[in-house]
């Protein structure tokens, strides 16, 4: 199984503030990743795919890049309503997501 | 408009068995490609089940040979058939419809049920 390990597992910005958040997989998964975010009680929303396709209706603040191993989500100007949790996911092979990154804000 | 919405959650002893149903509207179960995530309290996600449109079906692991995921086309719903539940498949279950696969991958799309909730307790 491919794991995809996220980093950091949680983090503090303040409103404004640029946001990147990490995830590496086992082996390659080319440009199949996906990134999550989840509030509380909530089901997952898709933000990005393809590692950086952005998914309809979601604001361009959102950003994803990488490829192979390495992949990245940014958030340019993180805002009060980005609280919440987020996964990225590889689909190479089967699906398998990252532990999750707690983003709060300051 | 596209919606999913899960039931059949519930309270079940270790080792039983219980059906979870998920009501597709706005498209046809049996065009795409349709799965089962869960996600145990606290936890990440983790990917159950994964039915193709033509009718494949795939597992993971930790369910294998206990679960059966499988469709109906006149009622346009999906099911999972999960028996010999145990503790750790605790967790509010996902209906989600697959963006389209090629080559093996299965490219996620945004459209998810609510989740229904199965806890595994004595």
């Amino acid at each position: 199984d491919i794991q995809m390990t996220q980093s950091p597992s949680t983090l503090s910005a303040s409103v404004g503030a640029r946001v990147t958040i990490t995830c590496r997989a086992s082996k390659s998964v080319t440009a199949w990743v996906a990134w999550w975010q989840q509030k509380p009680g909530k089901a997952p929303n898709l933000l990005i795919y393809d590692a950086s396709t952005l998914e309809p209706g979601v604001p361009s603040r959102f950003s994803g890049s990488g490829s192979g191993t390495e992949f990245t989500l940014t958030i340019s100007r993180l805002q009060p309503d980005d609280s919440a949790t987020y996964y990225c996911q590889q689909y190479d092979s089967d699906w398998t997501f990252g532990q999750g990154t707690k983003v709060e804000i300051k | 408009e596209v919606q999913l919405v899960e039931s059949g959650g519930g309270l079940i002893h270790p080792g039983g068995s219980l059906k979870l149903s998920c009501a597709a509207s706005g498209f046809n179960v049996i065009d795409n490609y349709m799965r089962w995530v869960r996600q145990a309290p606290g936890k990440g996600l983790e990917w159950v089940s994964l039915i193709f449109r033509g009718g494949d079906t795939y597992y993971a692991d930790s369910v294998k040979g206990r679960f059966t995921i499988s469709r109906d086309s006149s009622k346009n719903m999906v099911y999972l058939q999960m028996n010999r539940l145990r503790a750790e498949d605790t967790a509010v279950y996902y209906c989600a419809r697959d963006r389209y696969c090629r080559d093996g991958s299965c490219i996620p799309s945004d459209f998810w049920g609510q989740g229904t909730l199965v806890t595994v307790s004595s």
